[in-house]
């Protein structure tokens, strides 16, 4: 099994540099989700999704894009990376309803300099 | 505006003891999730609190949900090194989607 797959594991980018996260979840689940955990401050919501072609911002979507074309994957982007953008970034997914919570990924960190 | 408040942030605890995790929340949910964190890893699901009243246990860990306080606790019985990790709350509030707590680091002391 699977579960929800984040690549890559590490990335360094510099300030003004591009990058896709890319999640993918082999569990048929509708709802996607980007997270970003920094110290003393929990996980902060970016953006998600209820299904394939949709998407929605959450708590901190500045600087950050997604898209679900497919509905197994679910991708970040940022397109001028900023210092302020060094984080632990993990993707989620669940079924409708949220009745079981979120699988998660293993995330990703990455560096900003 | 939605809160999930934890306390306390930080927790050092003797093996062996007994300790609660408190987890209030700002507005109506039905629904609680609690999860564990190591370092460095990835978030694991302890327990999904679905309805008032709901209790849940696993091992030493015992979850519990009242709605009408908006209050859910983690309860630790006779606590044990491997136990030490970061536990979230997080509600959810019909919105699709989960807010989360800061988070309670535990760390259990020999």
């Amino acid at each position: 099994n699977a579960g929800v797959t984040q690549t890559p594991k590490f990335r360094v980018l510099k300030t003004g540099q591009s990058m896709t996260l890319l999640c993918a979840q082999d569990m048929n689940h509708e709802y996607m989700y980007w997270y970003r955990q920094d110290p003393g401050m929990g996980l902060r919501l970016i953006h998600y999704s209820v299904g394939e072609g949709t998407t929605a911002k959450g708590e901190v979507p500045d600087g950050y894009n997604v898209s679900r074309l497919k509905k197994q994957n679910f991708l970040l982007g940022l397109e001028s990376a900023a210092p302020s953008q060094t984080s632990v970034y993990f993707c989620a997914s669940t079924v409708t309803g949220l009745l079981y919570g979120y699988t998660f990924g293993s995330g990703t960190r990455l560096t900003v300099v | 505006e939605l809160k999930v408040e934890q306390n306390p942030l930080f927790l050092s605890m003797q093996e062996g003891k007994n300790y609660t995790i408190y987890c209030n929340y700002s507005t109506t949910s039905d629904r609680l999730y609690w999860y564990r964190q190591d370092p460095g890893k990835s978030l694991e699901s302890l327990f999904v609190l679905l309805s008032n009243g709901a209790v849940k246990q696993e091992g030493r860990l015992m979850a519990s949900l009242d709605t009408k306080a908006r209050l859910s606790t983690l309860h630790i019985t006779a606590a044990v090194h491997d136990l030490s990790a970061t536990y979230f709350c997080a509600g959810d509030f019909g919105n699709e989607k989960l807010t989360f707590g800061t988070g309670t680091r535990l760390t259990i002391i020999p």
